[in-house]
Formats: C-alpha cells, structure tokens, sequence
C-alpha cells in the first residue's frame, strides 16, 4: 500500500497549462482505468476533478483532462485560472483498496 | 442537497478508543460503498477502510488491521469508524466519502479531527 508518486509542485502563469504526473504500478495505475483526481483547497474537503482516468464529473470545467500510460497517469490543467492554485492529488483502486499521491501543489504565477 | 456531515473528533490518549460518525443526506446511501480517508496535519491524502452496500464486505489499510472497525446502519444513513488502540500516528483529520462513480469518491464531508495525544 505505497503512495503514488506526485511531484512535490508544480506552476504557471495564467493562460498556460501544468501537467501533473502520478506514477505508480502494475498493481494499481497499470492495472486498472480507475485513476481519479481530486482538487483541494487550503482547509477544505477535496473535490472530484477526473475519474476512470479521463471523465470530468459535471461541474468540472473541460480544461481539466487526464490520461494514462501505463504505470503513470496525468492531470492537465490547460488556460489556468487563479482559483486553480490548490493541491492536486491522483487516486488508483488497487484491487480491494485504494491509494493516494503524494500530492502536487499547483501555484498560479 | 447531497451532504455528508462527520462527528465525533476529538482529543484522546494513546491506546484509547473513538468512535466517528457520518450522517448522510441526499442520496440513497443504501446503494453505495462508503469509505473513511484520513489527512495527517500537512500531509497528503489517505485512504483507511470501505465497505460494501449491505455492509458484507470491509476493507483496510494495513496499519489499522485488527484496531479500526468500519460499520453502517442503512436505516439511519449513517458510517461509522471504530477506533481503539489508537496511535499518535492516527492523528488526522477523517473524512468520509462516498463513491457513486466507479472507484472514485465524488461527495466527502468537511472532516472531523481526530488528535492523540498524552
């Protein structure tokens, strides 16, 4: 049951885009189409972001992607926005549990 | 409105219990797996039990084996966690969420703090 593993942060000016990379196994992100991403901000519960690697939940702006290839899936967030500055945290089910990122600190420039 | 709402938290001395509660509201919580995951202070997310619809079956992460309990009572719409032997290392903050989408928790609550300390 080992973390996933995220860069520690990543950043970019308003109208750019980050990737964000989630690497994990054969076990977990190799094995399975359910990587979830999930949006939290200072002091707050996450917020579903992406699921089953590349759905967006309703409400979730389309400039949120994912994609897997793999041992390692990928958050993008592309035209960033101010309110995007948050930590960034990828999900796997790993056959009967789940594991986290270590998590992915998305500053706005 | 879709709402799960965690109590319980607390301050507690190593190798004692705390029972977490999580009322649900909104949703058929009768149809769903339910799962608690914790956040230490400053750290990342992680996940610590689930259990299925009927509550038949229950999983755990490896450190709280044998010391978590997970249960629910689909008459009340309500998850609970039971903790005993409780370590320093189990400070965090819990949060219970629900995965309506195939492994993915889509409503969580605003957590409860659970601290041990002597």
């Amino acid at each position: 049951q080992s973390a996933l593993t995220q860069p520690p942060s990543a950043s970019g000016s308003p109208g750019q885009s980050v990737t964000i990379s989630c690497t994990g196994t054969s076990s977990d992100v190799g094995g399975y189409n359910y990587v979830s991403w999930y949006q939290q901000h200072p002091g707050k519960a996450p917020k579903l972001m992406i699921y089953e690697v590349s759905k967006r939940p309703s409400g979730v702006p389309d400039r949120f992607s994912g994609s897997k290839s793999g041992n390692t899936a990928s958050l993008t967030v592309s035209g960033l926005q101010a309110e995007d500055e948050a930590d960034y945290y990828c999900s796997s089910f790993a056959g009967s549990f789940y594991v986290f990122g270590t998590g992915t600190k998305v500053t706005v420039l | 409105e879709v709402q799960l709402v965690e109590s319980g938290g607390g301050l507690v001395q190593p190798g004692g219990s705390l029972r977490l509660s999580c009322a649900a509201s909104g949703f058929t919580f009768s149809s769903y797996w339910m799962s608690w995951v914790r956040q230490a202070p400053g750290t990342g997310l992680e996940w610590v039990a689930n259990i299925k619809p009927d509550g038949s079956e229950k999983y755990y992460m490896d450190s709280v084996k044998g010391r978590f309990s997970i249960s629910r009572d689909n008459a009340k719409n309500s998850l609970y966690l039971q903790m005993n032997s409780l370590r320093a290392e189990d400070t965090a903050v819990y949060y219970c969420a629900s995965y309506r989408v195939a492994h993915a928790f889509d409503i969580w609550g605003q957590g409860t703090m659970v601290a041990v300390s002597s």
